[in-house]
């Protein structure tokens, strides 16, 4: 198993559709993250989850709705979306405090809205 | 505030040339950790290095390279003789003492290497 899994790999929807994004880690790690990455824009932190508790959510629409049930598994359940949300979805993890680790990534989750 | 400002969008360079990659940053604390990832087409972000402030000390691992220059605020890293296997795009990025391991990243710059 490689460190940080993301399904699914790709993921086209409505905007009138429900989905989930999943990413699950395997390094014992206590803090996950969700990052956007759009064209042509550097990558944008969403959501951080430190010992299964949010604790920071930087200013997302609430149509993007996080999950962390255990320290292995993160979701970002999607509702409504608009095109403008279609971009790469990645996934990290890291061991907090130790402030000075590195974040590990998943392969990312290519969202297009239509 | 913190940034990170990649300046190179894109760079093309022939094999076997060494190119440069410009990486400055911004921060008010005087306890930070900066890194350097790897994007392949596969879409994963792949860890390079990491530094820390404390640690100006310039390293280097097999081809690659990275010089740390607190008084510019810089963290440049360098290819030596590129191959094409290095093409992808490569990402600064900066977490700072109290942040709790959240990065701030660069624009990226989009590496290039034709054979």
């Amino acid at each position: 198993e490689t460190g940080v899994t993301q399904t699914p790999r790709h993921l086209v929807m409505g905007m009138t559709n429900k989905k989930s994004l999943k990413c699950e880690q395997h390094l014992g790690h206590n803090a996950m993250y969700w990052y956007k990455q759009s064209a042509k824009k550097p990558l944008e932190l969403m959501f951080v989850y430190s010992l299964e508790e949010r604790v920071e959510n930087n200013s997302v629409p609430s149509r993007f709705s996080p999950e962390c049930p255990n320290s292995s598994h993160l979701f970002l359940h999607l509702h409504t979306l608009q095109p403008e949300d279609s971009a790469l979805y990645l996934c990290a993890s890291s061991q907090v405090p130790a402030r000075s680790t590195e974040a590990f990534f998943g392969q990312g989750t290519r969202l297009t809205v239509v | 505030a913190q940034k990170v400002t990649q300046a190179q969008t894109e760079i093309s360079v022939v094999e076997k040339e060494d190119v440069t990659l410009d990486c400055v940053y911004e921060t008010r604390d005087t306890t930070y950790y900066l890194f350097w990832y790897k994007q392949p087409p596969s879409g994963e972000l792949v860890f390079l290095i990491r530094r820390n402030s404390f640690d100006e000390q310039n390293e280097i691992s097999g081809r690659y390279s990275w010089n740390f220059q607190k008084s510019t605020s810089s963290f440049n890293f360098t290819i030596t003789a590129s191959q094409v296997v290095d093409s992808a795009v490569y990402f600064c990025a900066l977490s700072e003492y109290n942040q709790g391991g959240k990065l701030i990243f660069g624009q990226g710059t989009e590496l290039s290497v034709k054979p």
